[in-house]
């Protein structure tokens, strides 16, 4: 069956490190992957895309890989700050349908100054 | 521009009651999805709308049902309400059908007694 994996376990990490999320997936064939952050009693926010052929996409200080070989993504933020601390759910959308993507449960990051 | 809004923010019913939930989307923005939140299941997708038609649907039970307007405001209603349909409710929008981009509402939040 199909399975998107995130860490259920919250990631606490101090100030200034850099925090790696993981997002695994089984039984796909993704034509992209995002990663959305959501605060409590929020909606999610979209954060990055990175397609299927691609390794790697930075924004600001935010950083996606996707290894479709291991059929897993990372997520790092660095130089964390106690307001990213947030929840950082994965998204997949398959090829061949109608891109409607599945999401993940999200790993909830928590950042101590 | 405003945002994607959802009225109302919170919700209390009693079980076997209907509800009907509201989704202004961005302006401009043509595709609504509607998505179920829970703590046990994560972000789950019921339907997409666009230009008045539902164009794909979730694995969700006949009593969820959605419409779109057209001015492109959606409607999302949920007959014959459990306790198991106590959960966030997010709308999303998109400039077209199937966008990769989606940008959410806050969410209404259902409790069901």
């Amino acid at each position: 069956s199909q399975k998107i994996e995130q860490n259920s376990e919250a990631l606490n990490i101090q100030e200034g490190k850099t925090a790696t999320l993981t997002c695994n997936y089984t039984n796909y064939s993704p034509a992209y992957l995002q990663w959305y952050r959501q605060d409590p009693g929020r909606g999610p926010v979209f954060l990055l895309l990175i397609r299927e052929n691609e390794k790697e996409k930075r924004k600001e200080r935010l950083k996606v890989t996707f290894d479709t070989t291991l059929k897993q993504s990372l997520f790092h933020i660095t130089a964390s700050q106690p307001a990213d601390s947030a929840t950082y759910l994965c998204a997949l959308a398959t090829s061949g349908g109608s891109y409607i993507p599945t999401f993940g449960r999200g790993t909830s990051l928590i950042v101590h100054p | 521009k405003a945002g994607v809004t959802q009225t109302p923010r919170y919700l209390i019913k009693t079980r076997g009651q209907q509800v009907t939930l509201s989704c202004s989307p961005i302006s401009g923005h043509r595709s609504v999805s509607w998505y179920q939140q829970t703590p046990g299941q994560g972000l789950q997708f019921l339907f997409e709308y666009f230009s008045e038609t539902q164009r794909n649907k979730g694995n969700f039970p006949g009593r969820f049902s959605g419409r779109q307007f057209s001015n492109s405001r959606s409607e999302m209603n949920v007959s014959t309400l459990e306790l198991g349909d106590s959960a966030l409710y997010l709308c999303a929008s998109s400039l077209q059908q199937a966008q990769e981009t989606q940008y959410f509402g806050p969410g209404t939040r259902l409790l069901v007694l």
